[in-house]
Order: structure tokens, then sequence, then C-alpha cells
């Protein structure tokens, strides 16, 4: 099936630092969307993007849809320890129900 | 709104046992999906209901696997002659559906076949 590409895999900053990572996919998609998942839960949708260019923000998060439709970026700004998890990107091509997801990036924030 | 809640939460069964997972979706939600997540990897989805009627299934879901959601609430994943392939997490979201069609995931059920 679709895979997406998502960057980097993992990625070890200092608290207060800004993270950013990426999702490129070989489609074009209608929405684009950014989970976060803690150890043994599931995925919490963080920010939801549903227009070409559209930058949409959720505290110190901020995503972008990018405009080509195929890729989209996520940051984090001033990290503290408790972003700390995988981030998933997923997206949804046109017509289609389902979410195809990214392999995610893995935060680690050193306080 | 008390989230989507899925029981139970962990499984252990022996191969070749059978076993049902139950999803209970956001109570206004019409739209119910099934995914599998396997250790290191994003969810990769398996069905999708909306009320009562599976509108759509991957190629992941074998002949041993089937859900149902009856009264267009609740849904079930069942496996039967469980492999040891079959351990991962699955995952059930729900959505509403419309232009935003957002999906909301409940906690998992962690399922480890010996």
């Amino acid at each position: 099936g679709q895979q997406l590409n998502q960057s980097p895999q993992s990625m070890f900053i200092q608290e207060g630092e800004d993270v950013s990572m990426n999702c490129t996919s070989s489609s074009i998609f209608n929405t684009w969307l950014w989970y976060k998942q803690e150890p043994g839960e599931g995925p919490v949708l963080l920010i939801a993007l549903y227009k070409a260019g559209e930058l949409t923000s959720n505290g110190r998060l901020t995503a972008q849809f990018g405009i080509t439709r195929k890729d989209s970026f996520l940051n984090i700004s001033a990290s503290i320890p408790s972003d700390v998890g995988i981030y998933f990107c997923a997206g949804r091509e046109t017509g289609a129900n389902n979410l195809f997801f990214g392999t995610g990036t893995r935060l680690t924030v050193i306080p | 709104d008390t989230g989507v809640s899925q029981n139970p939460r962990h499984k252990i069964t022996k191969r070749g046992q059978n076993v049902t997972f139950r999803c209970d979706p956001i109570s206004e939600h019409n739209r119910l999906y099934w995914y599998r997540q396997t250790l290191g990897q994003g969810p990769e989805f398996l069905t999708y209901f909306q009320n009562e009627a599976q509108l759509e299934k991957s190629r992941l879901l074998s002949d041993r696997f089937s859900a149902e959601r009856p009264k267009g609430s609740f849904s079930t994943l069942e496996i039967q002659r469980t492999e040891q392939g079959d351990s991962a997490m699955y995952l059930c979201a729900s959505s509403l559906s419309g232009a935003a069609d957002t999906q909301y995931f409940g906690p998992g059920t962690r399922l480890t076949v010996l």
C-alpha cells in the first residue's frame, strides 16, 4: 500500500529547543493529520489539515499542509519533557476513507 | 464525550485459539475503523464501517479475521486460529462522516500469540 516517508526517524534534543519533522507521500492527499503516541497507548490527534497551504497551530505545535499536497511538516517550539513520544503523520487520498501512516519520529527530550 | 474505548487492553493467547476484541466508538460517530500496528511501524488499515455496513476491507484482513458492527454502535474484531504473526496492537478509530471526517483512536488492544 501507500508508504509515507517520515523523517527524521528519531531525534534527541535539549529541553527548550525547537523541533521540526516532515512527511512526504508519492500521491496527492486531501487531508494530513499529525498524531502523538506514547508507549502502550493509541495515537492522539494533535493537528488536522484539510487544505493545501494551510498552516495550523495548537499551542506550541504548528503544522502545514504542503502546496503540492504531497507533504506536510510539524514544528514543536520550546520543547518540554512531556513532548517525549512517537509522532506520526497520516494522510488520506481523495475518495479514500482510510488513513495511511508514516513510520513515526521518536522524540526524546533531555531535561 | 468519553472517547473511543477498547477491551481488553491486553490479550495473551496460544497459537490456534480464537480471540475477540471490542471497540466502543465516540457516541455520535457513524464511522468506525480497525487498524493493526506492529512494533516500530505506523498503524495499517484493516477495515471500515459506516453505521452497520462494512464498506471496505484491506488485503491485510485475511479470511481468519472478521469484523462486525451489528447495530451501528460498538464493533467486534475476531481472529480465528491465531498465528504468531498476528501479534500486534489492534487499534480502533471513529469519526463523523463529512468534510472533516477526523479519526480519533482508542487505546488499543495488544495481542500476544505464544
